[in-house]
């Protein structure tokens, strides 16, 4: 099956700081999706992103599909944000999603 | 518009014991899932309804793990017996046309 591996693994920020998460992914995908897992354990959808640039508020992103990547760029962070961030793809014909091993990101004040 | 309903949110069994899980999914959506999240993984299908049919249950145990979806509305997912490995969050998911998903807040399930 499709590999998903997002980097970095774990994050420390101070407020107001800028950052960039990466998702690579193994194989063609047909969805793309960007989570926001807050502490409480709820899934919170960014972005619906198979392709190109989006943008909402401080947080942006961009997959480049034909070389298997997606960056998701968080931009004066808040200790709000913190929480894990997960990536997760769809591929072939099924709708199921696959989840990358996600970015543990703290934002200390 | 109201997001996708789980019950309960938390859960504490022993071994052995079965449990159920219950979701509403948001109005108008026909594609429902329900995801496994281990603690430090990342949510994993175990099964995909469209409308009250099954779509993929290819990672459901299906000797202890069950699931329906009456009236192509709510869904249920039973565990019967529960195992230690079993602790886990449950969450539920829909989408419109199968792309986009909505997840739930979850069942955080504790096996003893």
């Amino acid at each position: 099956g499709i590999q998903v591996e997002q980097s970095p693994p774990d994050l420390i920020l101070q407020e107001g700081a800028n950052s960039t998460l990466r998702c690579n992914f193994s194989d063609s995908v047909n969805n793309l999706q960007w989570f926001h897992q807050n502490p409480w354990g709820q899934l919170i959808n960014l972005f619906y992103i198979p392709s190109g640039t989006k943008q909402n508020g401080r947080l942006s992103a961009t997959t480049v599909a034909t070389e298997r990547y997606s960056l998701l760029y968080i931009s004066s962070s808040q200790t709000t944000d913190s929480g894990v961030y997960f990536c997760a793809v769809q591929t072939g014909g099924g709708n199921k999603l696959t989840f990358g091993t996600g970015t543990q990101l703290k934002v200390e004040l | 518009e109201a997001g996708v309903a789980q019950s309960p949110r938390y859960k504490i069994i022993e071994k052995r014991q079965s449990v159920a899980f219950w979701c509403n999914p948001i109005s108008g959506h026909a594609t429902l899932y329900w995801y496994q999240q281990i603690l430090g993984q990342g949510p994993k299908l175990l099964i995909q309804f469209q409308n009250n049919g099954v779509v993929d249950d290819s990672q459901l145990p299906k000797d202890r793990f069950s699931a329906e979806r009456l009236k192509g509305v709510d869904s249920t997912l039973k565990i019967q017996p529960a195992k230690l490995e079993d602790s886990a969050v449950y969450l539920c998911a829909s989408s419109l046309y199968g792309y986009e998903q909505y997840f739930g807040p979850g069942t955080r399930l504790t096996v003893t």
